[in-house]
């Protein structure tokens, strides 16, 4: 069974740039979701994917955007990139009717310059 | 509005003992919790759960407790080995909202000592 991946797991980025992170969901899952976790805190939640349309989102304003494709991968876009958006942006996939556990990739660490 | 609390940004316990991390929170219409690990440079782990409907939920050396009135729940560890030494995060959420949506707590950093 293949566990969550993410790329890149690293990455500079200059503000007012924009930057696109990829999800592979764990094998069988249908649902995505896309949490920001910076230094000393907890993961917020920015958005879920289910059947390729968005059904929730936490308080991130709209430049924050997401895709999730047919065969359940996802990304995350982030547009005019700020400071404050440096921090590891972690993917976890889980499986509608099975149980409200959440499986997550690595993450990939954006530092904005 | 910090919704979940973890009160204890670090703890350290001797190889053996009992580890006791500790998770409050604030809104009541949250009725599943999980608990997670992670390590530096890796995603966090499921580690254990537990439905409101219970107040007890047990894996291993894992076992979490609910107090539903004080709004608290507990991750007891044991025996502690120096391998659980990791962040622990609390994470809450109100299950008939149709999402993941999961509020975590800040963390706690356990230190198990060899």
């Amino acid at each position: 069974e293949t566990g969550v991946t993410q790329s890149p797991t690293h990455l500079i980025k200059t503000r007012g740039q924009q930057v696109t992170l990829r999800c592979s969901s764990q094998s069988g899952h249908n649902t995505v979701s896309w949490y920001q976790q910076a230094l000393g805190q907890g993961p917020q939640f920015i958005f879920q994917y289910y059947r390729e349309e968005e059904n929730g989102r936490g308080n991130f304003p709209p430049r924050f955007s997401g895709l999730q494709f047919p065969n359940y991968s996802s990304e995350l876009n982030v547009n005019a990139l700020e400071l404050d958006d440096s921090a590891l942006y972690l993917c976890a996939s889980s499986k509608t009717g099975d149980g409200e556990k959440l499986f997550f990739g690595s993450g990939t660490q954006l530092s904005v310059l | 509005d910090q919704q979940v609390k973890q009160n204890s940004p670090s703890l350290s316990v001797q190889e053996g003992r009992i580890s006791i991390l500790n998770c409050d929170y604030t809104n009541s219409m949250f009725d599943y919790f999980l608990w997670y690990k992670k390590y530096p440079a890796e995603g966090p782990t499921f580690l254990i759960s537990i439905s409101s409907i219970k107040d007890k939920n047990e894996d291993g050396r894992f076992t979490v407790f609910l107090n539903k009135s004080a709004k608290h729940l507990s991750l007891h560890i044991v025996p502690s080995q120096p391998g659980d030494s990791a962040v622990y995060f609390c994470a809450a959420q109100r299950s008939t909202s149709g999402t993941y949506k999961y509020i975590f707590g800040t963390g706690t950093r356990l230190k198990v000592l060899a």
